[in-house]
């Protein structure tokens, strides 16, 4: 079955910048979408089709695709982007996938 | 506003069949998808399927073929996840989300789902 492959984990100081990848074979065919969760909470869209940002999302979050990889950056990190935050995708029949989870520190 | 009301949490037997609920508010129902992601204890999320609300076509996780429907009811702008043949595999919180598999925008708080003997 088709995966996406996150790193567990990335930490950074405040005001940093934050860089989450994500890899798929597929993901130069299909978009991708990044989430943020926090504990108990429903996930929150942060970016979609690659680089979109929803409205309500700060400008510090943006998306980016080159290749099989696809990049979630957070600039000047806050400590409230400490979350969990997951890739989205699809395979070759649209069918759906999620990445492992990536979790981000705030030193 | 969007809102995605789930039905409450269930506590199951191995074997059995449970199935949540998720009415839609704030928008147009026939304009997205419903799609299902489901959580295990500190796991990560898993995606399921999803329904069309416009035609009711489904599109469900290779994983979940052989037990998992999705259905809608348009008059209630209601969504179902009818899971089947339950493990504690299945323990989980079950998500439903506004969106045609991808890009989903708006979620329900989640409704656990536990399987126990």
């Amino acid at each position: 079955s088709y995966e996406l492959t996150q790193p567990p984990s990335v930490s950074v100081s405040p005001g940093q910048t934050a860089r989450i990848t994500c890899s798929g074979d597929a993901l130069p065919k299909q978009y991708a979408y990044w989430y943020r969760q926090k504990p108990g909470q429903a996930p929150v869209l942060v970016i979609y089709k690659d680089s979109e940002r929803p409205s309500g999302i700060p400008e510090r979050f943006s998306g980016s695709s080159s290749g099989t990889t696809v990049t979630l950056t957070i600039s000047g990190v806050q400590a409230e982007d400490e979350a969990d935050y997951y890739c989205q995708s699809a395979d070759s029949s649209a069918t759906g996938v999620f990445g492992g989870g990536t979790k981000l520190t705030v030193l | 506003q969007i809102q995605l009301v789930q039905s409450a949490a269930e506590v199951k037997k191995p074997g059995a069949s449970v199935k949540v609920s998720c009415k839609a508010s704030g928008y147009n129902f026939l304009s997205h998808g419903i799609t299902w992601v489901r959580q295990a204890p500190g796991q990560g999320l898993e995606w399921m399927g999803w329904i069309s609300a416009y035609n009711g076509n489904t599109n469900y996780a290779q994983k979940f073929q052989d037990r998992l429907t999705i259905n809608r009811d348009t008059a209630t702008s209601t969504a179902y996840m009818e899971l089947r043949s339950l493990t504690s595999d299945d323990t989980a919180v079950y998500f439903c989300a506004r969106g045609n598999g991808y890009e989903c925008d708006s979620w329900g708080p989640g409704t656990l789902v536990t399987v126990s003997s």
